[in-house]
Formats: C-alpha cells, sequence, structure tokens
C-alpha cells in the first residue's frame, strides 16, 4: 500500500537558521504530493503542493519539488522565523482502485528559537 | 468564508460508551472526510462522505461510523468506546467535485480531543 515516511523530529533550529525536512514516499503511479501545517491548537492547514513529477510547490518562503526518481518531496526553508513553529505534515493522495485514500506522515515537530 | 467547525472540542467518556461527533463543513464544500490523530499512529483516514454517501473507507473497525446529512454536515459514531479511541478527531472538507478525499486540498478543523477513561 501507499506510504509517507517523514523524518522524526523535533527539529530544532535558531532563527533565519536553514530547514529542510525530508519526506520520501511509496506508491505506484503518480500521487499528488502535500505539505500541511499544523500550528498548536488547530487543524492542519495546506502548505504546499505538486501534482506531477518535477513540479515545483512554494508558498510563505516554504518549498518543495516532487522528485519521481527518487520518491521524495522534501519541504525547505532559507530563513524560518520563531512563527513557523508548528508540526509538518507529508503526506500523498492516489487512486487505488477506485478510491482517493489520503496518506499521511507522522508528522515533524520544528521549534524555532529566536 | 467560516472555516471548518467542529462540536464539541473536548469529550471524556467511559470504556463501553458510545458517542457522537459532529462536523460542519466549509459553505459549498460537499465532501467531508474524518481522520484519528494519536501520538502513537499519527494521522490515520477513517472515512468520507460525499452526497450523503460513502465514498472512501479506511482501515476501522465496524464500531466507527458516520453519515452525512443533505447539508453536507456530517456525524461521525464511536461505539463501544475503547482506551484506545482517545484522540484527537479531526474533520476535513473539500469540493469534492472530482476524485475522493484528499483528490483537493482539504480544509480541517479544529478537531475533537476524546479521552476514554
Amino acid at each position: 500500500g501507499n506510504s509517507v515516511t517523514q523524518m522524526e523530529g523535533p527539529v530544532t533550529l535558531s532563527e533565519e537558521a536553514f530547514l529542510t525536512i525530508n519526506c520520501t514516499y511509496t506508491a505506484t503511479g503518480y500521487p499528488s504530493l502535500f505539505w500541511y501545517v499544523q500550528y498548536p491548537g488547530e487543524g492542519l492547514q495546506l502548505l504546499l503542493k505538486a501534482t506531477k513529477a518535477d513540479d515545483k510547490g512554494s508558498n510563505k518562503g516554504f518549498e518543495a519539488t516532487y522528485r519521481k526518481e527518487t520518491t521524495s518531496f522534501h519541504l525547505e526553508k532559507g530563513s524560518v522565523q520563531v512563527s513557523d513553529s508548528a508540526v509538518y505534515f507529508c503526506a500523498l493522495t492516489h487512486a487505488s482502485g477506485g478510491s482517493y485514500i489520503p496518506t499521511f506522515g507522522r508528522g515533524t515537530s520544528l521549534i524555532v528559537h529566536p | 468564508k467560516a472555516g471548518v467547525t467542529q462540536t464539541p472540542r473536548y469529550l471524556i467518556k467511559t470504556r463501553g460508551q458510545q458517542v457522537t461527533l459532529s462536523c460542519s463543513p466549509i459553505s459549498g464544500h460537499r465532501s467531508v472526510s474524518w481522520y484519528q490523530q494519536t501520538p502513537g499512529q499519527g494521522l490515520q483516514f477513517l472515512f468520507e462522505y460525499f452526497s450523503e454517501t460513502q465514498r472512501n473507507k479506511g482501515n476501522f473497525p465496524g464500531r466507527f461510523s458516520g453519515r452525512q446529512f443533505s447539508n453536507s454536515r456530517s456525524e461521525m459514531n464511536v461505539s463501544t468506546l475503547e482506551l484506545g479511541d482517545s484522540a484527537l478527531y479531526l474533520c476535513a472538507s473539500s469540493p469534492g467535485t472530482s476524485g475522493g478525499a484528499g483528490y483537493n486540498e482539504q480544509f480541517f478543523g479544529p478537531g475533537t480531543r476524546l479521552t476514554v477513561l
């Protein structure tokens, strides 16, 4: 079945540091890939998405590129802020037998210190 | 536009009881999905409803059920509660006009925190 693997957290960074959160997936064919963010006490929000190979999703300074050859969708940001502290989820959706079941990674907690 | 709302926000039940959670999607959204979030298992898909019909289903026992009303509001029911059902239950809505849950961007509510004692 489909699966998403994210790096274990927490990731702890100082403000203005470079961020990478690794995400790899297992799925047949061409799934759509997403990054969601969950701030404390809130539901998940879509951060960015990519629907085909080599697509780059970007939003709020975050970006991720759909790499079919390495089955990866790593999240990056050049300079993090304290307000970026949250849990980040990598996810995919793929059609299987007529169903589209979303599969989420376990989430990676990011803590940014001033 | 108002976001996805879930009621109640917090709930405490005892083993063996049953519980009903409610979700109101964003106006105009016809797809409602439910997820269970726990520290051990992460975020797991329960089921999706579209136009009052269950369209997709995850791998959960039959104690977990749901329904959707004509106004797209959805309820989720868990019968014969077990300690392991303690979790944050998230509801997400999407336009749902093509594909199933997650094919399009989903908009999540804040969740209902269920504690089973």
